[in-house]
C-alpha cells in the first residue's frame, strides 16, 4: 500500500537558518505530492504540492521538488522566521484516486518545528 | 482559501455516552468529506470518506456501527461516536473538497476525551 516517511522531529532552529524536512514515500504510479502546515490551535493548511515527476512546488519561501528516481519530496526553506514554526506534514494522493475513495490523502507522521528568536 | 468549521473543538465525556462531531463547509458545497484520527505524536489516519447523499466508505478496521457518519447535505457531515469508551479519546479532524477539485481543506479539529 502507500506510505509517507517524514523526517523525525522536533526540529529546533534558530531565526535565519536553513530550513529542510525530509520525505519519501511508497506508492505505485505517479501520485500527487503535497505538504501540509498547522499552526497552533488551527486547522492542516495546504502550503503547497506538486503533481508529476520534477515539478516544484513553492509558497511562502518554502518549497519542494517533486523527485521520481529518488521518491522524495523534501521541504526546504533558506531563511525560517518564528512565524513558521508549526508541524509539517508530507502527503500523497494516490494516482488513481476515484469512485467512493476520491481524493484519499496518505500523511507521514508530522514534523514539529521551533524556530528561535 | 476555504473555510471549513468543525464543532466542538474539545468535548470530555462519560464512558457509555454517545459524542456528535459536526463538519461544515461555510464557503462552498462539499461533495465530499473526510474523517481522520491522530493519536498523540502520530500521524492523521483516514477513518472514512463520506460523500453526500451516500453511505460513508470506511477504511479497513474502523467499526462503522461505532463511528456513524452522515453526510446530509452539501455543507454538513456529522461524525458520532457511540458509546465511547476511554480508547476512543483522541483528537479528530474532517476535511471537505468539491467535485472537480482535488485540494482538501481542514477543520481545526476536536479533542474528544472519555472518562
Amino acid at each position: 500500500g502507500n506510505s509517507v516517511t517524514q523526517m523525525e522531529g522536533p526540529v529546533t532552529l534558530s531565526e535565519e537558518a536553513f530550513l529542510t524536512i525530509n520525505c519519501t514515500y511508497t506508492a505505485t504510479g505517479y501520485p500527487s505530492l503535497f505538504w501540509y502546515v498547522q499552526y497552533p490551535g488551527e486547522g492542516l493548511q495546504l502550503l503547497l504540492k506538486a503533481t508529476k515527476a520534477d515539478d516544484k512546488g513553492s509558497n511562502k519561501g518554502f518549497e519542494a521538488t517533486y523527485r521520481k528516481e529518488t521518491t522524495s519530496f523534501h521541504l526546504e526553506k533558506g531563511s525560517v522566521q518564528v512565524s513558521d514554526s508549526a508541524v509539517y506534514f508530507c502527503a500523497l494522493r494516490a494516482a488513481n484516486a476515484g469512485g467512493t475513495s476520491y481524493g484519499k490523502l496518505t500523511f507521514g507522521q508530522g514534523t514539529i518545528l521551533t524556530v528561535h528568536p | 482559501g476555504a473555510v471549513v468549521s468543525q464543532h466542538p473543538s474539545w468535548v470530555i465525556c462519560k464512558s457509555g455516552t454517545s459524542v456528535k462531531i459536526e463538519c461544515r463547509s461555510l464557503d462552498f458545497q462539499a461533495t465530499t468529506m473526510f474523517w481522520y484520527r491522530q493519536f498523540p505524536k502520530q500521524s492523521l489516519m483516514l477513518m472514512a470518506t463520506s460523500n453526500e447523499g451516500s453511505k460513508a466508505t470506511y477504511e479497513q478496521g474502523v467499526e462503522k456501527d461505532k463511528f456513524l457518519i452522515n453526510h446530509a447535505s452539501l455543507t454538513l457531515s456529522t461524525l458520532t461516536v457511540t458509546s465511547a469508551h476511554p480508547e476512543d479519546s483522541s483528537f479528530y479532524i474532517c476535511s471537505a473538497t468539491w467535485r472537480a477539485q482535488n485540494i482538501q481543506y481542514f477543520g481545526a479539529g476536536t479533542r474528544l476525551s472519555v472518562l
